[in-house]
């Protein structure tokens, strides 16, 4: 069964630099999402991804944040200073376009911020 | 704003008995609603989505209803197994008209053997 994949698993970093997660959703799915869940909270929606731009994206996903789409498989979501408030699980999700309303989600990436 | 809320208190339930799991939301009429199983240190995994126009939909052992009126969904695991111990997730559309999702914090499930 087809399924998004997340790396890395675990990332750890220190305040101030760049991270870059990826996601490899699944193959026909044409919409793309990256939700956070700090550890004890909810999960929360940061942005979603259509078409080569950003369709959607919550108060979370200020500047810091930015998403790419660099080739036909990878989406990836750069936080480019990280603060120490960043740590969280980090999930990917993806989505047919036409019918489906059902998001899957990636296994995530534990980011850790130091 | 729209809110979503679910029992924070874990549920603990005899193996075998039908475990009752509740979301309430306020302040929007979504179209649908999913159901989310997570495991600790995991992505959430889809069960079952539920839209408007349904009040009861089925997948093996799980069942979730859908009432508009009193803006609630029951998600009901029966002859539940230590298995099915896990955090239960209720989701809706967010109400900017577009799909992402907003979470419910989660219902968690203990089954005892």
């Amino acid at each position: 069964e087809p399924e998004v994949t997340q790396t890395p698993s675990h990332q750890v970093t220190q305040m101030g630099q760049e991270v870059i997660l990826r996601c490899v959703p699944i193959s026909n799915h044409l919409y793309f999402y990256w939700y956070r869940q700090i550890l004890g909270q909810k999960v929360e929606f940061l942005v979603s991804f259509y078409n080569n731009e950003i369709s959607e994206k919550s108060e979370i996903f200020d500047d810091q944040f930015s998403v790419e789409r660099p080739d036909g498989s990878n989406f990836t979501l750069k936080i480019r200073s990280t603060k120490l408030e960043d740590s969280a699980m980090y999930f990917c999700a993806s989505r047919l376009l036409a019918g489906g309303d059902t998001q899957y989600f990636g296994p995530g990436t534990r980011l850790t911020v130091l | 704003s729209q809110k979503i809320e679910q029992n924070s208190e874990a549920l603990n339930i005899q193996e075998g008995k039908t475990a009752t799991l509740t979301c309430n939301y306020t302040n929007y009429s979504p179209a649908y609603l999913q159901w989310y199983r997570q495991d600790p240190g995991r992505g959430p995994v889809f069960l079952l989505l539920i839209r408007e126009n349904e009040k009861e939909k089925r997948k093996e052992r799980l069942k979730v209803t859908f009432d508009t009126t009193l803006k609630q969904s029951l998600f009901h695991i029966t002859a539940s197994q230590p298995a099915d111990s896990a955090t239960y997730l209720c989701a809706l559309p967010r109400d900017t008209g577009r799909r992402a999702l907003t979470f419910g914090s989660g219902t968690r499930l203990q089954v005892q053997p």
